[in-house]
Formats: structure tokens, sequence, C-alpha cells
């Protein structure tokens, strides 16, 4: 059974250009998260996704940063304009049902993203 | 609002010892689960347990055990006779339904045990 398939494990981007983290949910699961983790820091909630919607997007930056979850194929996590305070570990999580269910969510092994 | 507090940033044992991370909520809410997850030096999330407010009953899973209690907001994770093995960095988190999807994660307790 696979887990939560997050790629690339590593990308570096210059400033400017632009980072596309992909994440593929567990078998079975309808529902992805993307949460944030800056460096020594906590990870911090980004947004929720459901195919073809946006649920919660609550947490993502008002500009450069957007989400899409397609009817078929990965969930996309996408910035723009990628700048050096962007360089963090983006995690990428799924689960059956909501969370407000309190079903618990699994984490992939996250994207490391470095701006140069 | 939600608010997860663990009070230690970094705890340094030696192999054998038992250790105790402590994680403190806040919640106005009647309804929610706690959550604890370890990120090991490679990086990745690994879900250890899940706890709703309903059940105050402490779990034992081998050398983890979870100490949860509402009276004082706080969820504590212990392990006994630590390995080096479990260095890593250890999250409390918390969901509440009326939050739907949000876990509001701690800022990390970095253990690290050594030989």
């Amino acid at each position: 059974n696979a887990g939560v398939m997050q790629n690339p494990r590593h990308l570096v981007r210059r400033r400017g250009q632009e980072a596309r983290l992909r994440c593929s949910p567990m078998k079975g699961h309808s529902h992805v998260y993307w949460y944030r983790q800056l460096p020594e820091e906590g990870l911090k909630f980004m947004v929720y996704l459901q195919k073809e919607n946006i649920i919660d997007e609550s947490g993502m930056p008002k500009e450069r940063f957007s989400a899409e979850f397609p009817k078929e194929g990965p969930s996309i996590l996408r910035i723009q304009q990628v700048v050096r305070g962007d360089s963090a570990a983006y995690f990428c999580a799924s689960s059956p049902l909501g969370q407000s269910s309190g079903n618990t969510i699994y984490f992939g092994e996250g994207s490391w993203l470095t701006v140069v | 609002a939600q608010k997860v507090t663990q009070v230690q940033t970094e705890i340094s044992v030696v192999e054998k010892e038992d250790v105790t991370l402590d994680c403190v909520y806040e919640t106005r809410d009647t309804t929610y689960y706690l959550f604890w997850y370890k990120q090991p030096p490679s990086g990745e999330l690994v879900f250890l347990i899940r706890r709703n407010s309903f059940d105050e009953q402490n779990e034992i899973s081998g050398r983890y055990s979870w100490n949860f209690q509402k009276s004082t907001s706080s969820f504590n994770f212990t392990i006994t006779a630590s390995q080096v093995v479990d260095s890593a960095v250890y999250f409390c988190a918390l969901s509440v339904v009326t939050s739907g999807s949000r876990l509001t994660f701690g800022e990390g307790t970095q253990l690290t045990v050594n030989p």
C-alpha cells in the first residue's frame, strides 16, 4: 500500500522562478492538505482540498501561492516568483474523510524547497 | 482560536532513560482531537497516536505511552527505556470539529538520545 507520495523530494529554484510540488494521496483518500514547515519552526496549515474543490485556503499566502486537486492526477501546490522566504519543507497529507470528522491524516515525506 | 504549546524545545537523555514530552493545548471546543507525530532526521512525519476529547484513557503502545488529562489540558508523551532510534523531533497537534480541516501544531520538541 503506497502512502502519500510527494515529488520532488528536493527542489532548488532561483529567485523569480516557479515551483511546482506534487502530491498523490493514499489510495482511497479524497481529501488533501498542504502544510509548510519553515526552518526551525512547526508546521503551519496552508490549504485543504477535495477533488476539484478548495475547501479551506485560509492558511495560504495571498499572493503567488495556489493549489489545485484536479479530477485526475495529483494535487499541485504552485509557488510563482519564488523568494528566499519560501524556502521550507512542504508537506502534503491525505485522509479518507474530512478532518472535521476526526480522521487521522497521513503525511507524505515532504518536499524541500530551496530558493537561491 | 486553538493553541498548542510544547514547553521543551530540546531534551537530551542517555539511552535507557525514560523521557516525557509535555504538550499543553488550548481550545474552547468540547469536541477535539489530539495527535502526536514523529519527525526523524530523514524528515518525514510519522503518525503516532490520535485521541479524541471524550476518551481520557491513557494508552500504551510498546515503549510509548500517552497521558491525557482534560483537567490540565495536557497530552503528554512518555518514552520508556529510550533508544538512539527515538532521536527525532516530536510534534503535538490539535484539531477541532468547528475548524474542519486544520491541524494546529506545537513547535516541536527535539529529542536526542545519546548512546
